[in-house]
């Protein structure tokens, strides 16, 4: 079975800084997605990037990056220029490429904006 | 297009109570699922549906039933609740392996 551990349960940024969260997973497939889900206190799971096993190169989305090394299993995000509006929880999930959609979460890590 | 909708938003239920949590999608996916959110938890599969008529266990399926009769609709049933319940529930639609998985706004259910 897949796992996807966040270590990080907690962390802060001061605003404009640039902050990396981290998150290793485990899986015997070669070809699987990873993704990043922000949720805001609205409760909303919002998707902030998404990365396909197959591609070595890594997902960016505006100020959102992901740093996928897969012999290592690990698929940090790195956010750039932290604004109060990134204040969340940040959950990494695995999702096979075949078959029914079926998401693996980490834990999470409540991210705190400092301004 | 409303996406992807859950009703109710909130509910309160004692101990023993049953409930349905509403889940419908527009948007013609066949591939439909339930988790539910615990702190420190993560969110974890509960239920999950690859079209009508068919639906599957997920990781935690103990005391929850489902079905799914029509495309657009995936109910999920708590036929006795307990305090374990006690969580914020998420529906999803997507319309294949490949594709853009969509989620629910989310219900958060207390049980006494």
């Amino acid at each position: 079975a897949q796992t996807v551990t966040q270590s990080q349960p907690e962390m802060s940024v001061q605003e404009a800084e640039t902050v990396t969260l981290s998150c290793t997973y485990d899986t015997s497939e070669s070809d699987y997605y990873l993704f990043w889900y922000k949720q805001p206190p609205s409760r909303q799971m919002i998707l902030v990037i998404r990365q396909e096993a197959y591609k070595q190169q890594n997902a960016t989305e505006n100020r959102f990056s992901v740093n996928f090394q897969k012999a290592a299993k690990s698929f940090s995000l790195k956010i750039s220029d932290s604004q109060l509006g990134d204040a969340a929880m940040y959950f990494c999930a695995y999702r096979r490429f075949q078959g029914a959609q079926k998401l693996v979460f980490g834990q999470g890590t409540r991210l705190t904006i400092n301004p | 297009n409303a996406g992807v909708t859950q009703t109710p938003k909130f509910q309160v239920l004692k101990t023993g109570q049953s409930m349905t949590l509403q889940c419908a999608q527009d948007m013609n996916h066949e591939y439909m699922s339930w988790y539910r959110q615990d702190p420190g938890m993560g969110l974890r599969l509960i239920h999950y549906s690859v079209g009508a008529g068919i639906t599957d266990q997920g990781e935690v399926p103990n005391g929850y039933n489902v079905s799914r009769s029509t495309t657009e609709d995936f109910p999920l049933r708590l036929l006795s609740a307990a305090p374990s319940q006690t969580s914020v529930y998420f529906c999803t639609s997507g319309q294949g392996p490949q594709r853009e998985q969509f989620f629910g706004p989310g219900t958060r259910l207390t049980v006494l």
